[in-house]
């Protein structure tokens, strides 16, 4: 079973748009929620993470926003360029992300943006 | 430059012909994993190691084999592949220890005929 469901599967916007991509997960154990931004003909790459003892974290033009009790998590990308396309996946590990906790990813969100 | 590196990049062979994919990595991490990613399934973790001589069966290890004789290496070995082994397949690792991002190779696009 799909233990992080992510949506949506496709996602179009203008230049200088906000881009929202949406996570809901069930095992309530997870405590560590990172995002991560993979370019084609690339491995994902970490863009942010968060913690479940803070509602949101900001890094530049990406924010996560946290809900502990709708289990559900999002991230936002502000003002968002071209450079931005790629795909996203957002995933949830429990035991901080450490080598018992393993990361369980979403089915992820391509993202284009259009100049 | 710290990074995870895959052998090979692009490989189209035939059912049941052994391979092996190779995945290297030069941080010292103690943690590798290899993960297949598919459309609308997100990537999911076929094996992971914790140290050497010590694997695990990740979420879909059936058809799969690993080793770990050296710390820098995780290789992937398909026995006997099949189509339903088709995929884009990556290498990952990271240090132990709380909050450490993973480190993933830039993959490699299998396809078994």
């Amino acid at each position: 079973q799909q233990q992080v469901k992510q949506s949506p599967q496709s996602l179009i916007v203008q230049k200088g748009g906000i881009s929202i991509i949406n996570c809901a997960y069930e095992n309530t154990a997870f405590d560590y929620f990172p995002w991560y931004q993979q370019f084609p003909g690339k491995g994902p790459a970490l863009l942010i993470a968060i913690r479940p003892d803070v509602s949101e974290k900001k890094e530049g033009r990406f924010t996560i926003s946290f809900n502990k009790s709708a289990k559900q998590f999002s991230l936002h990308i502000m003002d968002s360029q071209p450079g931005d396309s790629a795909t996203y996946f957002c995933a949830a590990s429990k035991g901080g992300g450490t080598s018992y906790g393993k990361l369980t990813f979403g089915q992820g969100t391509i993202l284009t943006v259009h100049p | 430059e710290a990074q995870v590196t895959q052998n090979p990049r692009y490989l189209i062979t035939v059912t049941g012909k052994k391979l092996t994919v190779t995945c290297s990595q030069n941080m010292n991490h103690e943690y590798m994993s290899w993960y297949r990613q598919d459309p609308g399934l997100g990537l999911r973790q076929i094996y992971y190691s914790m140290n050497v001589e010590v694997t695990d069966k990740g979420d879909v290890p059936e058809g799969y084999k690993v080793s770990r004789k050296e710390k820098r290496n995780f290789p992937l070995i398909l026995e006997s592949p099949s189509p339903n082994q088709t995929s884009l397949y990556f290498c990952a690792s990271r240090l132990t220890g709380t909050f450490q991002p993973q480190h993933f190779g830039d993959g490699t696009r299998l396809s078994i005929l």
